[in-house]
């Protein structure tokens, strides 16, 4: 069964500091997401990419966050800047229809401290 | 009014109950719903669509009152590796076709 792929599976880093998480889709999906899910709570919508662009964006993704699709095959999410409150988890999604339900990826789990 | 929210849980029943969880949405424009499982620190996995007309897939079935906004589903014959969270997904789409996502149930089935 194809699988959306998410590394690192763990990255802690220091406050300020800039990660970049990593993705590698379904590879015939067209839509691509992020979502998070800070400990114990409900999982968020980030992002919405199609077409090399970004289609949808949530209050939650401001200017500290970017999203690039460099060469076809990874879809990356970076969030320059790291806060102690961007400490969750991180899923990749893909599908291929804006209606479908997506398949996701196993996670990052991004430890702020 | 909260954009998608489910019963608060958690539901504990023994192997082979029938249990139902239910969700209310707040677009009544929206057009695609879900159910997704998580399992503690896991992503979520799709657990079936759900269609007007309602649908079953094995001991799953789904069902969708437009008019009330009101998502349910129905476990039959729980089995202990049903243990998880519910997850409630609705696209709302005056907010492109993002989907949200309920704050979830939790489910143990207990042996």
């Amino acid at each position: 069964e194809p699988e959306v792929t998410q590394t690192p599976s763990h990255q802690v880093t220091q406050m300020g500091q800039e990660v970049i998480l990593r993705c590698v889709p379904i590879s015939n999906h067209l839509y691509f997401y992020w979502y998070r899910q800070i400990l114990g709570q409900k999982v968020e919508f980030l992002v919405s990419f199609y077409n090399n662009e970004i289609s949808e964006k949530s209050e939650i993704f401001d200017d500290q966050f970017s999203v690039e699709r460099p060469d076809g095959s990874n879809f990356t999410l970076k969030i320059r800047s790291t806060k102690l409150e961007d400490s969750a988890m991180y899923f990749c999604a893909s599908s291929n229809r804006e209606d479908y339900g997506y398949t996701f990826g196993s996670g990052t789990r991004l430890t702020v401290v | 009014r909260k954009e998608v929210e489910q019963d608060p849980g958690p539901f504990n029943v023994p192997e082979g109950a029938t249990v139902a969880f239910n969700c209310t949405y707040s677009n009544s424009a929206s057009q695609s719903f879900f159910w997704y499982r998580q399992d503690c620190r896991k992503e979520p996995k799709l657990l079936m669509s759900v269609y007007s007309s309602g649908n079953e897939d094995g001991r799953f079935t789904a069902q969708l009152n437009r008019a009330s906004q009101y998502i349910s589903l129905l476990i039959r014959d729980s089995k202990l590796s049903d243990s998880a969270t519910y997850l409630c997904v609705v696209n709302m789409v005056n907010y492109g076709q993002n989907f949200v996502f309920g704050p979830g149930t939790r489910l143990s089935v207990l042996p």
